[in-house]
């Protein structure tokens, strides 16, 4: 069992609308990355936060942003919803910034109608 | 940017039998290589992965993968094909630029009774 723990399981929103997704990490884990998983697709880095500060960042578009607290637990933030944003979406944790091991979530399934 | 390389989008063996999923990674410099396994509506569980020391990486669940330089490759191989082996298979390779993770688009695996 991995501890990451991701909330909710299943959301569903409009186009236009914002959405926040949370994310618990591993106990003992200060880093955490958000992937964007499209059906069929293998996930789609989008960024990490190591310590409250963004440690590295994808190929998407500032509506997607994210925030992580003290306790290192996380937050996925995306505005202005749009259909191809309908994925799931994985957080992962790992021990550091420098520790190539992650450990991934159950996922938020996101469906933008 | 690194780049991974899923050959077969879907692989259907007996059970009993060789399991083969093959992957191929794009960079001079090896990076860290990775194979993970994804059930239906769960997260990614890692299987094993590689990190400069041995070749030949043992994972769980009886799975091991080899990696060759000359080849840029990280196949994955299980010697006998079980029917909870039936999943989505991810390569992925592990840069300590930009500290993100490159997947490949997965590789579905079903296993015939």
């Amino acid at each position: 069992e991995t501890g990451v723990t991701q909330s909710p399981t299943h959301l569903i929103k409009t186009r236009g609308q914002q959405v926040t997704l949370r994310c618990s990490s591993q106990s003992g884990h200060n880093t955490v990355s958000w992937y964007q998983q499209a059906l069929g697709q293998g996930p789609q880095f989008i960024f990490q936060y190591y310590r409250e500060e963004e440690n590295g960042r994808g190929n998407f578009p500032p509506r997607f942003s994210g925030l992580q607290f003290p306790n290192y637990s996380s937050e996925l933030n995306v505005n202005a919803l749009e259909l191809d944003d309908s994925a799931l979406y994985l957080c992962a944790s790992s021990p550091s910034a420098d520790e190539d091991t992650q450990y991934f979530g159950p996922g938020t399934r996101l469906t933008v109608l | 940017a690194q780049s991974v390389t899923q050959l077969g989008s879907h692989v259907s063996v007996s059970e009993g039998a060789l399991v083969l999923l093959r992957c191929n990674y794009s960079s001079s410099v090896p990076p860290y290589l990775f194979w993970y396994v994804q059930y239906p509506n769960q997260g990614l569980q890692l299987l094993l992965k590689y990190t400069s020391a041995a070749t030949l990486v043992k994972g769980i669940n009886g799975f091991e993968a080899e990696f060759k330089k000359s080849e840029t490759s990280f196949h994955l191989t299980k010697p006998s094909a079980h029917m909870s082996d039936a999943a989505e298979y991810f390569c992925a390779a592990y840069t300590n630029t930009g500290n993100q993770f490159y997947f490949g688009t997965g590789t579905s695996l079903t296993v015939i009774p």
